[in-house]
């Protein structure tokens, strides 16, 4: 059961523009929520995180947004750079523990 | 500061076989965390130790067992390999093992099970 769900698995963006990446997760215990970024041959990258209690975090660049009436997540990079090209992983943990449940993630080119 | 490091970065094995694999997390670290990613799905969760007691465990079968040594470091054992254990294995440390701390990956092994 995925518990933690990534649609949309590409995106394309031109450098400059603004990439918009959806998350959306069914356990409502989940209150902790991460955007990790990995490139080819690497571990994952923590990127950003919000807890339950916030509904916008942001972070340079980065900035995530927390719906949680409707269990949904998304993280918008603007302005999109050639080197964000990557997979973005979505994660979410609760009940008192950090261990974290993954989507399957985004790839995301961004074009020069 | 040095990150999370994880050794063998490659393995190839066969199936019934069995391998070790190794993870150092960050200085001050004392959790440790192992996921299992396999091509074209997130990683998944596998165990999590934090002062080298199991504090939570994935669905994984009885063949996966690990271990956090005193200096927080962590070995992962998988016995009677088979093809679909092919994977990127990840370790991840953290300062604690509570809500809200943020898991730092290291860059993986990838085991070849032929």
């Amino acid at each position: 059961d995925q518990q933690v769900k990534q649609n949309s698995p590409s995106l394309s963006v031109q450098e400059g523009r603004i990439s918009i990446l959806n998350c959306d997760y069914t356990n409502s215990m989940f209150d902790y929520f991460l955007w990790y970024k990995k490139y080819p041959a690497e571990g994952p990258t923590f990127l950003i995180s919000i807890s339950s209690i916030k509904d916008k975090n942001e972070d340079g660049r980065f900035t995530v947004f927390l719906n949680k009436s409707a269990k949904h997540l998304s993280l918008h990079i603007v302005p999109s750079q050639p080197g964000d090209s990557a997979v973005y992983f979505c994660a979410a943990s609760g009940r008192g523990n950090n261990r974290l449940a993954f989507g399957k993630g985004n790839q995301v080119v961004v074009i020069p | 500061d040095a990150g999370v490091t994880q050794s063998p970065t490659h393995l190839i094995k066969t199936r019934g076989q069995q391998v070790t694999l190794r993870c150092s997390p960050i200085s001050g670290h004392k959790s440790v965390s192992w996921y299992q990613q396999v091509l074209g799905q997130g990683p998944q969760f596998i165990f999590q130790y934090y002062e080298k007691e199991e504090r939570g465990r994935g669905n994984f079968p009885d063949r996966f067992s690990a271990r956090q040594f005193p200096n927080y470091s962590s070995e992962l054992n998988v016995n009677a390999l088979l093809l679909g254990d092919s994977a990127l294995y990840l370790c991840a440390s953290s300062l604690d093992r509570g809500l809200g701390d943020t898991q730092y990956f290291g860059p993986g092994t990838r085991l070849t099970v032929l």
